[in-house]
């Protein structure tokens, strides 16, 4: 029951310039979303999130954007720098903080 | 503020052998998750309490798979008797309440050959 989907494993951007990752759900239940950021040997760190009422949300260089009747939303990093290179997880929340993650998106910034 | 501990960091067990993580959450964190990450997947929440009580075990395999939360603080996933497919990190997150964010721990590699 894949209810959270990241359809791209892979992307790859230069230094400087904009990182867009998307994601996808099915449950219309789903009332919060999150990102999260994975370095090797490390546990998932939170990032940024939003909640289903809104459709932005920004802290610094990283802004979700929440598209309810798409059940879509995306991560912008802008700009991107070399130290972004990691795993990125999308979750979401219904029911009590049950959390659902998608299978991640490997960031790698070039220099 | 310390982070979420767990230990071990690694461990390499035969199928069919027993194997115990553990995990310590931030402090005053009443709730607590245990996570099953397989390679190329996400997370996947395999229990979650509230303080010592269960609040969410329906992903548990409860044939081989058991934790618990004695105190309300530390917690012990125990996986007797171990299958190959049980190879994952396991991740252990602690939130303040059920409805706060989730920090999460660095994880226990498990090999099972």
């Amino acid at each position: 029951d894949q209810q959270v989907k990241q359809n791209s494993p892979s992307l790859s951007v230069q230094e400087g310039r904009i990182s867009i990752l998307n994601c996808d759900y099915t449950n219309s239940m789903f009332d919060y979303f999150l990102w999260y950021k994975k370095y090797p040997a490390e546990g998932p760190t939170f990032l940024i999130s939003i909640s289903s009422i809104k459709d932005k949300n920004e802290d610094g260089r990283f802004t979700v954007f929440l598209n309810k009747s798409a059940k879509h939303l995306s991560l912008h990093i802008v700009p991107s720098q070399p130290g972004d290179s990691a795993v990125y997880f999308c979750a979401a929340i219904y029911n009590n903080n049950d959390m659902r993650f998608g299978a991640g998106t490997r960031l790698t910034v070039k220099p | 503020e310390a982070g979420v501990a767990q230990s071990p960091r690694y461990k390499i067990i035969e199928k069919r052998q027993s194997v115990a993580f553990w995990c310590n959450p931030i402090s005053g964190h009443a709730t607590l998750y245990w996570y099953q990450q397989i390679l190329g997947q996400g997370p996947k929440l395999l229990i979650q309490f509230q303080n010592n009580g269960v609040v969410d075990d329906s992903q548990l395999p409860k044939d081989r798979f058991s934790a618990e939360r004695l105190k309300g603080v530390d917690s012990t996933l125990k996986i007797q008797p171990a299958k190959l497919e049980d190879s994952a990190v396991y991740l252990c997150a602690s939130s303040r309440s059920r409805t706060d964010t989730q920090y999460f721990g660095p994880g226990t590699r498990l090999t099972v050959l």
